[in-house]
């Protein structure tokens, strides 16, 4: 079963503008991740955020978490065709696993 | 370039047989899960190998088996194949044994299975 999900499914955007997709999850967790996925190939590995974390940046990446919530968002500014890809997030709780949302397909139309 | 290779890249078999699909992990890192990604979904966790011993299984059947080998290669069997096994398989290596606590997973090119 699937604990994360992300909204929105889809989204379509021109070049250069911000792009944010957003992660809900059901359990307590210790951190979240996000990764990207390039048309059914391997995933590669975004950002992390701990549980104790409210914000973090990665160059053009922006993660939010609220565990109040449950919630994370993923933003990505000046958004760049090679952006295109799908988008995951991964929260780690008390298990050996990592549970996968159902992803965003972004696409950047240049 | 994450440095986790798994082949084969794509096959194709037929109902009810037999597949193995492998992994090589990034150097240094000793432990290896699996993850079944079906078209449209997210990855979902197969099983966990540490130190060539399973510490943790998802939601699959006794017919999903690994390995792990003293140079922390792997890899996953599936017997009995069904038409829901075709998937692309990941294999994804971390530093750490917990990796949900602190790391994060170094995924292959995966392996892309279609059962007819």
């Amino acid at each position: 079963s699937q604990q994360g999900e992300e909204d929105p499914q889809a989204l379509s955007i021109q070049e250069g503008e911000n792009a944010t997709m957003n992660c809900s999850y059901k359990t307590s967790i210790n951190n979240l991740q996000w990764y990207r996925q390039n048309s059914g190939r391997g995933l590669v590995h975004l950002i992390l955020i701990r549980s104790n974390e409210r914000e973090k940046h990665s160059g053009r990446l922006r993660v939010t978490l609220d565990t109040s919530k449950k919630s994370s968002s993923l933003l990505i500014t000046a958004s760049r065709a090679a952006d295109t890809a799908s988008y995951f997030c991964a929260t780690g709780s008390g298990t050996y696993k990592y549970i996968f949302g159902t992803g965003t397909r972004l696409k950047v139309l240049a | 370039e994450t440095g986790v290779t798994q082949s084969p890249t794509h096959l194709i078999k037929t109902r009810g047989q037999q597949v193995t699909l492998r992994c090589s992990s990034q150097s240094g890192h000793n432990t290896v899960s699996w993850y079944q990604q079906a078209l449209g979904q997210g990855p979902q966790f197969i099983f966990q190998y540490y130190r060539e011993e399973e510490n943790g299984r998802g939601n699959f059947p006794p017919r999903f088996s690994g390995l792990q080998f003293p140079n922390y290669s792997s890899e996953l069997n599936v017997n009995a194949l069904e038409l829901d096994d075709s998937a692309l398989y990941l294999c994804a290596s971390s530093r750490t044994q917990l990796p949900f606590l602190s790391g994060e997973l170094f995924f292959g090119e995966g392996s892309r299975l279609t059962v007819l």
